[in-house]
């Protein structure tokens, strides 16, 4: 069974360009968290989803973010406009139910010029 | 205050050594208590898990919770070089998802 997996694991962006980060959750989960990690801090929560919808997003930015988890295809998170101050680790998570344990992916590494 | 405060180190120790890691919390809605292991420039690997105070052993790896201090703590018997990694504590709160906070790590070096 594969782990859960995210793509691009690097990417690099200029200030004002769009990100796009993919998850692609494990087998049978349909619960997808996302986290922020900054260099020497702990995971910050940032998005909750199930399949098409959005449960918590008490974790983003009001501006500029945004999540989606379609029916078919993986996880997207968005970042519109990157300013320096995105660069950091994002990282993914799934489970197969509210209260199981959370499987992480590698992580994408954004770097802002 | 955070809600999850936890030493960052680094930690540095000799092979063989028992490694004590903490983290103190103080929502007492936390009822979901788990330690990750993250190596460096990867995703984070669940160790431990548990739900309520007391001790839970895995192998090498002993968890604790003490809910009445809002403390927890993982100990690491005859530590490996291979255990090198930053350590982080987690918790959630129960009723309807698993949102994890997480604690700062804490890097640990053991070194032969």
């Amino acid at each position: 069974n594969a782990g859960v997996m995210q793509n691009p694991r690097h990417l690099v962006r200029r200030r004002g360009q769009e990100a796009r980060l993919r998850c692609s959750p494990m087998k049978g989960h349909s619960h997808v968290y996302w986290y922020r990690q900054l260099p020497e801090e702990g995971l910050k929560f940032m998005v909750y989803l199930q399949k098409e919808n959005i449960i918590d997003e008490s974790g983003m930015p009001k501006e500029r973010f945004s999540a989606e988890f379609p029916k078919e295809g993986p996880s997207i998170l968005r970042i519109q406009q990157v300013v320096r101050g995105d660069s950091a680790a994002y990282f993914c998570a799934s489970s197969p139910s509210t209260t199981d344990t959370q499987y992480f992916g590698p992580g994408t590494r954004l770097t802002v010029l | 205050q955070k809600e999850v405060e936890q030493d960052p180190g680094p930690l540095s120790v000799p092979e063989g050594a028992i490694v004590s890691l903490n983290c103190t919390y103080s929502n007492s809605a936390f009822q979901y208590f788990m330690w990750y292991r993250q190596y460096s420039r990867k995703g984070p690997e669940l160790l431990m898990y548990t739900y309520s105070s007391g001790n839970k052993e895995d192998g090498r790896f002993t968890a604790q919770v003490d809910k009445s201090s809002k403390y927890i703590s993982l100990f690491i018997r005859d530590s490996q070089p291979s255990d090198s990694a930053t350590y982080l504590c987690a918790m959630g709160i129960s009723g309807g998802y698993n949102k994890l906070i997480f604690g700062a790590g804490t890097r640990l070096a053991v070194h032969p």
